[in-house]
């Protein structure tokens, strides 16, 4: 238990469908992050939120939108996706974006 | 970030100290260097950090060389849970963590 919670765990999702991803952190950190998982490659960095500020944004495309309401919960909404996106999508936390990062368990995505 | 070289895969057998390489020559004075792991299917894990000094904890010890070119992350006694991919990652404290390939190591029994 890391203290970061994804949901869903599993999701499977037509390409015409939106959904959306939930994190939460019970940690008290400023910082969330959404790293993508593709399989045999490194993680990737998508999005980074700062006191429910993006501050970074690293030319994902824009069917993946990013929601920070407040510092304990990070969304990622996605729609009209397409098969290649289908990965493991994980959410962090960090005390601030200098910080040591703690992940959650990640949601596994597939894209039909 | 310092670009860090690690080895693809290694093996250890249960019991015995894990020795995991990475090479950041490049590194700047500023920079930390970090280790995660990855267990299979599940997020990764924060292991250790060191800058200057060497570093343990209850999971691990981490070795930097003098010049700080290079670390080494020690599991005292390995088991057959510590099979996971160990990342070496030279952050700067004003930067994002960037993962790369990592060290796929495999216990033993």
């Amino acid at each position: 238990e890391t203290g970061v919670t994804q949901t869903p765990r599993h999701l499977v999702m037509g390409m015409t469908n939106k959904k959306s991803l939930k994190c939460e952190q019970h940690l008290g950190h400023n910082a969330m992050y959404w790293y993508k998982q593709s399989a045999k490659k490194p993680l990737e960095l998508m999005f980074v939120y700062s006191l429910e500020e993006r501050v970074e944004n690293n030319s994902v495309p824009s069917r993946f939108s990013p929601e920070c309401p407040n510092s304990s919960h990070l969304f990622l909404h996605l729609h009209t996706l397409q098969p290649e996106d289908s990965a493991l999508y994980l959410c962090a936390s960090s005390q601030d974006i200098r910080n040591t990062i703690y992940f959650g368990e990640g949601s596994w995505l597939t894209v039909v | 970030d310092a670009k860090t070289t690690q080895p693809p895969s290694m093996d250890c057998a249960e019991g015995r100290a894990a020795n995991l390489p990475c090479n950041h020559s490049t590194i700047s004075g500023n920079e930390y260097v970090y280790w995660y792991r990855q267990i299979h299917s599940q997020g990764p894990q924060y292991i250790i950090h060191g800058l200057k000094n060497n570093e343990t904890n209850e999971m691990a010890s981490l070795i930097i060389t003098e010049d700080r070119k290079s670390s080494t992350l020690i599991l005292p006694h390995a088991t057959l849970r510590d099979t996971a991919v160990y990342y070496c990652i030279a952050e700067n404290r004003d930067d994002k963590i960037i993962f790369g390939k990592g060290t796929r190591l495999h216990i033993l029994p």
